[in-house]
């Protein structure tokens, strides 16, 4: 299996802040990385595909970059609306398998 | 606008079948990959498996051996069966799309709300 490890695994950050998650993985995995964001009560959101393309519809705040076993996901200026927790996918291997999740709290 | 929606009970008793359908509107159930994924209350996701809209299977080996997700493109609808369940399949189990070419590598970008299956006696 394909181990995806996030870290930090909770970040505290203001309104404004820049804040970056990294996403490791066990082996390679090429740019079969994706980025979702998840609210208290809802369904995770794509945010971004394919490492580093920005899902139709998400704001450009976000970005992501990376290949291989290291990856991030960027957000440039924090909105309000960005508190929730952040997770990571790689699809590379027959098992799709998901980080553990980054939670992002107001500071 | 392509939807999804989850369906089926929310209360199944230990070492009997969770059984859950999916319906798709708005899209076409085909060229495309259908997934099931579960989050246990507080924790994070689990991949159980995905329909190609032929009818080919990919499921999660940990769950395997108990696993079975079968496609009705009439019906535009997919399903998900879990036998033998236990306490720990009490989770928020949501169905996703995922598509794969022109530079998409297998990514969710549709999900349902997600419905919570407990299991208890």
């Amino acid at each position: 299996d394909i181990q995806m490890t996030q870290s930090p695994s909770s970040l505290s950050a203001s309104v404004g802040d820049r804040v970056t998650i990294t996403c490791r993985a066990s082996q390679s995995i090429s740019r079969y990385l994706n980025w979702y964001q998840q609210k208290p009560g809802r369904a995770p959101k794509l945010l971004i595909y394919a490492a580093s393309t920005l899902q139709s519809g998400v704001p450009s705040r976000f970005s992501g970059s990376g290949s291989g076993t290291d990856f991030t996901l960027t957000i440039s200026s924090l909105q309000p609306e960005d508190f929730a927790t952040y997770y990571c996918q790689q699809s590379y291997s027959t098992l799709w398998t998901f980080g553990q999740g980054t939670k992002v709290e107001i500071k | 606008q392509v939807q999804l929606q989850e369906s089926g009970p929310g209360l199944v008793k230990p070492s009997e079948t969770l059984s859950l359908t999916c319906t798709v509107s708005g899209g076409s159930i085909s060229s495309y990959y259908w997934s099931w994924i579960r989050q246990p209350p507080g924790k994070g996701l689990e991949w159980i498996g995905y329909i190609y809209y032929s009818g080919s299977t990919n499921y999660n080996p940990s769950l395997k051996s108990r696993v079975t997700i079968s496609v009705d493109t009439s019906k535009t609808q997919f399903s998900l069966r879990l036998s033998s369940v236990t306490p720990a399949d009490t989770a928020v189990y949501y169905c996703a799309r995922s598509r794969d070419g022109s530079g998409y590598y297998y990514d969710f970008d549709y999900w349902g709300q997600g419905t919570l299956v407990t299991v208890s006696s």
